[in-house]
C-alpha cells in the first residue's frame, strides 16, 4: 500500500512569495495534519483536518491556511514568506486522529 | 517549558549494546504516547504507540510509559548500524485535541560497527 505522499520535494522560494504544499494520505485515512520541523526540532504541529472540517491549529500566524478535498488531500498555503519559514514541513494521516503515519516532507529553503 | 523534554544527545553506542532513550512531560493530560524515528532528511516513521502506564514490546524495541512521574522510555536491544537515527518521542491529549501530536527535539543515535 501507499504510504503519505508530499509534493513538492524540495521548494526555493525568495522573501515574500507564497508557497503551496501537497499532501495525499494514505488510502481510507480521513484525517490529516501538517507539521512544521526546523532543523533540529522536533516537528512543531500547524493544523489538523479531519473530514474536509478543520479540527485543530497551532500557534502559528494566519499566513499559514490549510484546506482539506472531498478526497481527503490537503493543502498547506504560506503566504509573505519569512526567512524563519524555512523548513521541513510534514503532513500525517490517520484514520481517526490517533496513529499518525507522515510523509517524507518537503523542505524548504527561504531566500 | 517546553511541554516535552527529550535530551538531544548525541548518543553513541557500540553495535549489541542496549540503548536507553528517555522523555520527560509536563502536563497530565497526555493520554497516548509514541516514539517515532526519523532518519536523515527523511518524514518520522511510527516504531511505538501506546495508551497509559506500562510497557509495550515490539521485536527488539520496548516502550514505557510511567504516567506517575511523567516519564517515557524506548529501550532497543542488541542495537544495529541500522538503527542509527534521530528518536522522536510524542505525546497526545486526546478528545477534542485527537490528533495534536507534542514532540520531543529528538536524540541522534548513533550505533558503530
Amino acid at each position: 500500500d501507499a504510504g503519505v505522499t508530499q509534493s513538492p520535494t524540495h521548494l526555493i522560494k525568495t522573501r515574500g512569495q507564497h508557497v503551496t504544499l501537497r499532501c495525499s494520505p494514505i488510502s481510507g485515512h480521513k484525517s490529516v495534519s501538517w507539521y512544521q520541523q526546523v532543523l533540529g526540532q522536533g516537528p512543531q504541529f500547524i493544523f489538523q483536518y479531519y473530514e474536509k472540517e478543520e479540527r485543530g491549529r497551532g500557534n502559528f500566524p494566519d499566513r499559514f491556511s490549510a484546506r482539506q478535498f472531498p478526497n481527503y488531500s490537503s493543502e498547506l498555503n504560506v503566504n509573505a514568506l519569512l526567512l524563519g519559514d524555512s523548513a521541513l514541513y510534514l503532513c500525517a494521516s490517520s484514520s481517526s486522529g490517533t496513529e499518525q503515519f507522515f510523509g517524507p516532507g518537503t523542505r524548504l529553503t527561504v531566500l | 517549558q517546553k511541554e516535552v523534554e527529550q535530551d538531544p544527545g548525541p548518543l553513541s553506542v557500540p553495535e549489541g549494546a542496549i540503548v536507553s532513550l528517555n522523555c520527560t512531560y509536563s502536563n497530565s493530560a497526555f493520554q497516548y504516547f509514541m516514539w517515532y524515528r526519523q532518519y536523515s532528511r527523511k518524514g518520522p516513521e511510527l516504531l511505538m504507540y501506546t495508551y497509559s502506564s506500562g510497557n509495550k514490546e515490539d521485536g527488539r524495541f520496548t516502550a514505557q510509559v510511567d504516567k506517575s512521574s511523567k516519564y517515557i522510555s524506548l529501550f532497543i536491544r542488541d542495537s544495529q548500524p541500522s538503527d542509527s537515527a534521530t528518536y522522536l518521542c510524542a505525546t497526545e491529549k486526546g478528545g477534542s485535541t485527537l490528533g495534536r501530536l507534542y514532540f520531543g527535539r529528538g536524540t541522534q543515535l548513533t550505533v558503530w560497527p
